[in-house]
C-alpha cells in the first residue's frame, strides 16, 4: 500500500517570501503521479501542480515548483513570492499510473501567509 | 475542461432520516468515481470506490449499509447516508478521472457537500 507523509502540520510565511512544504511517500510502484492540491476555506480541491514519476524534470507552474527526488521518495513544494491568497491547506497526494485508482493523501499542511 | 459537479452543497437533516448526495461528471463518462469524507482540520479519507453497473468497493471500517453508493449511469454516482446520526455530520467530496489521456490524467473533484445531522 502507498503512504504519503507530510511532517509539517502548520507553516507560516511572510508575504512575498518563499516557503517550502515537505512531502515524502512510500510505494513499490515504479511509475506513478504525485500532486499538490490546495484547499482554501471553501473546501474546493484545487490542483496546484502535478509530477509524473518517469519525468526527471521538476514540474513548475508559475510561482509553484517542486523538488522531486525519486530515489529519496521526496516531493516538496516551493511557493515563491507568497501571496495572501496562498493561505490554505495543502495536500500532497499519490496516484498509481495504471488503472483507475484513487488519490492517496497526506495529512496536509496548513499554510498561513502573513502580511 | 472536465467538470465534476456535486449536489447539494449544504444539507441539514434530522437524526434517523436519510440523505442523498449526487456526483455528476458533466462532460465525460466516468466508469469509476471516488467518495471521500473529511473531518474538520483533517485530510480526505477515501470511503469507497463507485463502479458503474456493479457494487461499490468500500474501504475498511466504512459501513456499507450506512453509506449506500449507487453508480447507475456513466455520469452519475450517488451517496446515500441512511439513518443519519450527528456523528455522520461531515464534509463529503467526490472525484472522478476522465478516461484516456485527453485530460492529462487529472483527477477532478466535485465542490463537496456539507452534511449536518441535527
Amino acid at each position: 500500500a502507498q503512504t504519503v507523509t507530510q511532517s509539517q502540520p502548520e507553516m507560516s510565511v511572510q508575504e512575498a517570501e518563499t516557503v517550502t512544504l515537505s512531502c515524502t511517500y512510500d510505494t513499490s510502484e515504479s511509475n506513478y503521479y504525485l500532486f499538490w492540491y490546495k484547499q482554501p476555506p471553501s473546501r474546493q480541491m484545487i490542483l496546484v501542480i502535478r509530477q509524473e514519476a518517469y519525468k526527471q524534470q521538476n514540474a513548475t507552474e508559475n510561482r509553484f515548483s517542486v523538488n522531486f527526488q525519486k530515489a529519496a521518495k521526496s516531493f516538496s513544494l516551493k511557493i515563491s513570492d507568497s501571496q495572501l491568497g496562498d493561505t490554505a491547506m495543502y495536500f500532497c497526494a499519490f496516484m498509481k499510473h495504471t488503472g483507475n485508482t484513487p488519490l492517496v493523501f497526506g495529512k496536509g499542511t496548513r499554510l498561513s501567509v502573513i502580511a | 475542461g472536465a467538470v465534476v459537479s456535486q449536489h447539494p452543497s449544504w444539507v441539514i437533516c434530522k437524526s434517523g432520516t436519510s440523505v442523498k448526495i449526487e456526483c455528476r461528471s458533466l462532460d465525460f463518462q466516468a466508469t469509476t468515481m471516488f467518495w471521500y469524507r473529511q473531518f474538520p482540520k483533517q485530510s480526505l479519507m477515501l470511503m469507497a470506490t463507485s463502479n458503474e453497473g456493479s457494487k461499490a468497493t468500500y474501504e475498511q471500517g466504512v459501513e456499507k449499509d450506512k453509506f449506500l453508493i449507487n453508480h447507475a449511469s456513466l455520469t452519475l454516482s450517488t451517496l446515500t447516508v441512511t439513518s443519519a446520526h450527528p456523528e455522520d455530520s461531515s464534509f463529503y467530496i467526490c472525484s472522478a478521472r476522465p478516461p484516456g489521456q485527453g485530460y492529462g490524467n487529472t483527477i477532478y473533484f466535485g465542490e463537496g457537500s456539507w452534511l449536518t445531522v441535527v
